[in-house]
């Protein structure tokens, strides 16, 4: 079955970049589907931030545009997050996850289990 | 962007209960709704989208309905795994965007 699994830092300084990566096992990127991260504060609101196509297509959450940037690598079947300039705003549990829908919009239909990122010095 | 507005926030209920759950769109996404359940320390998981359909292996006492602005999700007889947060989301318009979230208690 599909699985996701993301990677990276729990802990992040201010200012730094937060790098994440979502592994993809049981299906290959490269044959469709949008591929999306979404992040829910400790007050649980949830937060779409970005969703990418395996040609390298992005939809980005206007409100992070600016220090986001997302990417595919097909022969590793995984995808990327960076995010610059962080404030403890930033705190938060981080998902990625498959996107059912068209046009890049649409749900998420299988989620990893998350990885709680801290932007504290 | 498009605000969505979950009432109640929460909800107490006993086991067999009818629950339903409301969600308010700021502007109208036709069908593009999504109702998610999340228990704590998990991730969400989908139970509804297009606004009515069921998610592959979501109970049939979960079923969702209706469009532009106006959503509700409906647990018929409420069972003691539904204890959970549920979420509503929007997929018409960019960005994408949540409810606030409907907590569901004893």
């Amino acid at each position: 079955q599909v699985q996701l699994q993301e990677s990276g830092p729990g802990l992040v300084k201010p200012s730094e970049t937060l790098s994440l990566t979502c592994g993809v096992s049981g299906y290959s990127i490269s044959s469709g589907f949008y591929w999306g991260w979404v992040r829910q504060t400790p007050g649980k609101e949830l937060e779409w931030i970005a969703n990418i196509y395996h040609s390298g297509t992005t939809y980005y959450n206007p409100s992070l545009e600016s220090r986001l940037t997302i990417s595919v690598d097909k022969s590793k079947n995984q995808f990327s997050l960076n995010l610059r300039s962080l404030t403890a705003a930033d705190t938060a549990v981080y998902y990625c996850g498959r996107l059912l829908g068209t046009a890049g919009r649409g749900v998420l239909d299988i989620w990893g289990q998350g990885i709680t990122v801290t932007v504290s010095s | 962007d498009i605000q969505m507005t979950q009432s109640p926030s929460s909800v107490s209920a006993s086991i067999g209960d009818r629950v339903t759950i409301a969600c308010r769109a700021s502007q109208s996404v036709a069908g593009w709704l999504a109702w998610y359940q999340q228990k704590a320390g998990k991730a969400p998981k989908l139970l509804i989208y297009g606004a009515t359909n069921l998610y592959t292996g979501v109970p049939s006492r979960f079923s969702g309905s209706g469009s532009g602005t106006d959503f509700t999700l409906t647990i018929s007889s409420l069972q003691p795994e539904d204890f959970a947060t549920y979420f509503c989301q929007q997929a018409n318009t960019f960005p994408l965007t949540f409810g606030g979230g409907t907590r569901v208690e004893i």
